[in-house]
């Protein structure tokens, strides 16, 4: 079993929907959570940065944080077409030091139509 | 620009070749990490550099792998005698404080 599950997908909603995407994990010393958004053949781009449980909210994004169900979501309002992209969840266990290093959800593509 | 750089982004290479990957960090970021990226799945992590001290490798990187960070600055990924099976995107990421890594856009490798 993988330390952090997410949905594949594809998910597909139409234009102005919100939506909702989620990751859980196995790791209960994770403290750092992150979703970032990936286009096709490019790098992922950080979105939303939170620390334990709690919400967190920037723009069209809100970034939410359950560690006791071990949960994390990104909830997307008035979604748009340029929403369309691959989203991944990553969480550490620590700011600095070896305990650093990411570990990733394997993606959730989104389709956002017309 | 201040954001992280990768060279190549592409490189195709015949199997049992040496290939050399080069990350620009974002100026004054003293962590660099690296990743690997496959087809459907989420990056895996490869390194990882405070400065120029490497501190940790994944199991993933075998002896074929080897990394540097010179003076703490750039970084190179060298993978010697390519399989076919090291076909993947590799990312790097920097981060200075509250672990906010950032990655650039990566270097694609085909291994024929």
């Amino acid at each position: 079993q993988k330390e952090v599950e997410q949905d594949p997908g594809p998910l597909s909603v139409p234009e102005g929907a919100i939506v909702s995407l989620n990751c859980t994990y196995s790791n209960s010393a994770f403290q750092y959570f992150m979703w970032y958004r990936q286009y096709s053949r490019k790098g992922p781009e950080l979105l939303m940065y939170t620390y334990s449980s709690g919400n967190k909210e920037d723009g069209r994004f809100t970034a939410q944080v359950d560690k006791s169900s071990k949960y994390i979501s990104l909830f997307i309002r008035d979604s748009q077409p340029s929403d369309s992209a691959t989203y991944l969840c990553a969480m550490t266990r620590e700011k600095t030091g070896t305990a650093s290093k990411l570990t990733f959800g394997t993606g959730t593509r989104l389709q956002v139509t017309l | 620009d201040t954001g992280v750089s990768q060279d190549p982004r592409h490189k195709i290479t015949k199997r049992g070749q040496n290939v050399t990957f080069r990350c620009d960090p974002i100026s004054e970021h003293n962590r660099l990490y690296w990743y690997r990226q496959t087809l459907g799945q989420g990056p895996e992590f490869l390194t990882y550099f405070q400065n120029e001290a490497q501190l940790e490798k994944s199991r993933l990187l075998s002896d074929r792998f080897s990394a540097e960070r010179p003076k703490g600055s750039f970084s190179t990924l060298e993978i010697q005698r390519t399989e076919q099976g090291d076909s993947a995107m590799y990312l790097c990421a920097s981060s200075l404080l509250h672990n906010e890594q950032f990655f650039g856009p990566g270097t694609r490798l085909t291994v024929l």
